[in-house]
């Protein structure tokens, strides 16, 4: 079956730094991919639109500069949190469109867990 | 604008009953449907997905789903559950429109399942 990998797959950093978080698809060639980020006991928030190729397209209050994204090839997309701080901890989880099955359902990570102390 | 409301926080159930997890959808045009699952700590995996044709679908580890296009419901079921399924549950919905124009998902706010012995 598809498979995505994600790493790391938990990260501690101190505030004021950048983290990145790789997202790869292993079996299958994804031209789209997305990151999005979920709190505890709570559902998937849609941070942004990766396109392999193109510029990301993110949601209505993300910011582009904090949360950079590059999508260089087929099989890997990366997420940038730069100058992080406390609030940005949280589990970050991409998954990767199949878009060589047709109709394809999202395939996701196992998930990335942030801490910034 | 697509919405997905799953109207239950908690849904609880002794090993060996059926279980339904509610989910109803709001979109234009025809909805492609989803069901995942969440194990703590961990991404999400996928179930099942309607995309057209018998409006029961079935899934991975028993699971199937009902689509009721009247109801604009996709109730997830499994006619005898087991402990091992106790997890978090996401119903999501895209169209074709947007399906075709990048695929995102929209999902709901999820379901804890918790199954006793």
């Amino acid at each position: 079956g598809a498979v995505v990998s994600q790493h790391p797959s938990w990260v501690i950093c101190k505030s004021g730094t950048s983290v990145k978080i790789e997202c790869r698809s292993l079996d299958f060639q994804a031209t789209t991919m997305f990151w999005y980020r979920q709190f505890p006991k709570q559902s998937l928030m849609l941070m942004a639109t990766s396109n392999e190729g193109s510029k990301a397209t993110y949601e209505q209050g993300v910011e582009k500069d904090k949360f950079l994204i590059n999508h260089a090839s087929l099989t890997l997309s990366t997420l940038t949190v730069t100058s992080a701080h406390p609030e940005d901890s949280s589990f970050y989880i991409c998954s990767a469109r199949d878009i060589g099955t047709g109709v394809g359902e999202q395939y996701f990570g196992p998930g990335t867990r942030l801490t910034v102390t | 604008a697509q919405s997905v409301a799953q109207p239950e926080d908690q849904v609880n159930v002794a090993e060996g009953n059926p279980l339904t997890v509610k989910c109803t959808y709001s979109v234009s045009g025809n909805p492609y449907l989803f069901w995942y699952v969440q194990y703590p700590n961990r991404g999400l995996q996928f179930l099942l997905k309607y995309i057209t044709g018998d409006n029961l679908v079935k899934g991975s580890y028993g699971f199937e789903a009902e689509f009721n296009k009247s109801q604009t419901s996709f109730h997830l079921k499994k006619p005898s559950a087991l402990v091992s399924d106790s997890a978090l549950y996401f119903c999501a919905v895209t169209h074709t429109g947007s399906y075709n124009q990048g695929g995102k998902l929209i999902f709901g706010q999820g379901t804890e399942l918790s199954v006793k012995p």
